[in-house]
This record gives C-alpha cells, sequence and structure tokens, in this order.
C-alpha cells in the first residue's frame, strides 16, 4: 500500500541552523501539508501547497518557514533559522484532491533544537 | 481564536464495552470534521469523516455530528485493547478549504 514517506527520523540541530525537512508523499496525490506537534500538545497545521503554490498557511508559518517541490517526488519544509521553540515532530500529509479526502499522514520527523 | 475542544481523558472502558468520544467547535461555518486515532509516538490514522448532520457509522465505529449543538462525537463498539491510544477531533473551519483544526485529542484506555 503506497504511503507518505520522511526524512530524517530524527534531526538534532544546534539553535540558528537551517534545517530542512524531506517527504515523499503518495505518488498521484496534488495535495500537501506540512504539520506539526510539540509534545504534549496537539497537532498544528502550517502550511499546504497545491500546483507548485501555498494554497493556505497558518499564523505559526512565518518567514522562516519555507516550502518546496524540488522535483516531482519531494515535498520539503525548510526552517532557516531554528529556535528551541521549533523543537517539535513534524508530520507530512497528502491527498488525492481537496480535503474532503483522507490526508494521508508520513510518520513525523522529530526536530530537536539544542 | 477557532478552536475545537475535547476532553483530554483518559477515559477507561472495559474490553468490549462502547467507548463514547466527544468533541465540541467553535466555529459555526465548519462544514467537515474528522476523527483520528493516535498511538503514542505515532502519526495519526484518519479514522471517520463526517459533513452531514446525523449518523455515519463504519465496522466498529459511529460518528455523529450535530451542527447546531456544534458537536462530533465518536461511538467504538466492543471495545478493544488495541484501540487505547488518544483520539483526536478535527475540524476544516469556515475560513479556508484545507486548514484542519485538531482538539488535544482524548486518551482512551480500554482495560483488557
Amino acid at each position: 500500500e503506497p504511503e507518505v514517506t520522511q526524512t530524517p527520523s530524527h534531526q538534532v540541530t544546534q539553535m540558528g541552523q537551517e534545517v530542512i525537512l524531506r517527504c515523499v508523499p503518495i505518488s498521484n496525490h496534488l495535495y500537501f501539508y506540512w504539520y506539526r506537534q510539540i509534545l504534549g500538545q496537539k497537532v498544528e497545521f502550517l502550511v499546504s501547497f497545491y500546483n507548485n503554490e501555498i494554497s493556505e498557511k497558518s499564523e505559526i508559518f512565518d518567514d522562516q518557514f519555507s516550502v518546496e517541490r524540488p522535483d516531482g517526488s519531494n515535498f520539503t519544509l525548510k526552517i532557516r533559522s531554528t529556535k528551541l521553540e521549533d523543537s517539535a515532530m513534524y508530520f507530512c500529509a497528502s491527498s488525492v484532491s481537496s480535503t474532503r479526502d483522507t490526508q494521508y499522514f508520513g510518520p513525523g520527523t522529530r526536530l530537536t533544537v539544542l | 481564536q477557532k478552536e475545537v475542544e475535547q476532553n483530554s481523558g483518559p477515559l477507561s472502558v472495559p474490553e468490549g464495552a462502547i467507548a463514547s468520544l466527544n468533541c465540541t467547535y467553535s466555529d459555526r461555518g465548519s462544514q467537515s470534521f474528522f476523527w483520528y486515532r493516535q498511538y503514542s509516538g505515532k502519526s495519526p490514522e484518519l479514522i471517520m469523516s463526517i459533513y452531514s448532520n446525523g449518523d455515519k457509522e463504519d465496522g466498529r465505529f459511529t460518528a455523529q455530528l450535530n451542527k447546531a449543538s456544534q458537536y462530533v462525537s465518536l461511538l467504538i463498539r466492543d471495545s478493544q485493547p488495541s484501540d487505547s491510544a488518544t483520539y483526536l477531533c478535527a475540524a476544516i473551519g469556515s475560513g479556508g478549504y484545507q486548514k484542519v483544526t485538531f482538539g488535544t485529542g482524548t486518551k482512551l484506555q480500554v482495560i483488557p
């Protein structure tokens, strides 16, 4: 069964460094998302992406964040200058079309900022 | 701030019983609602989606939606120990197409 994959599973970085989290959505899906979950807290929407552009973003998704689909398979989240409070689990998800369709989540990348 | 509220639990039920999980939402314009299951350290997994008032059944799961009361629930019949997880209620509000707002989740414990 097709699944969303994410790499790395765990990323440790120093405060102020740039990180890139990578995702490979399910191949026939057209909508892509990033969510984050700080330990013990709720899942929070960051951004949705369709047709090579951001379609929606939350207040959390400020100028330090960016997303890109550099090729036909990868979908990346870049955090330019990491802060301690960026430490969280980051989930990528994808869906075939609109959000009425099931969003399939990847296993997540745990980001630890020291 | 548009919120989805859930009791954090834990909700403990004996094996074979019905587990009832509840959720309220503040955005009256919300149209789409979802229940996800999340095992500890894992990613959310969609169990049910519901868009219209009333009940929707899928196997042992029944989702109920009451838009007038801004209330969504999930019933799990014949609860199994493997159902022990955190159940996340989520909604798409009136402000956008794809921004899903999650509740904090209710931890369910099914006691063998």
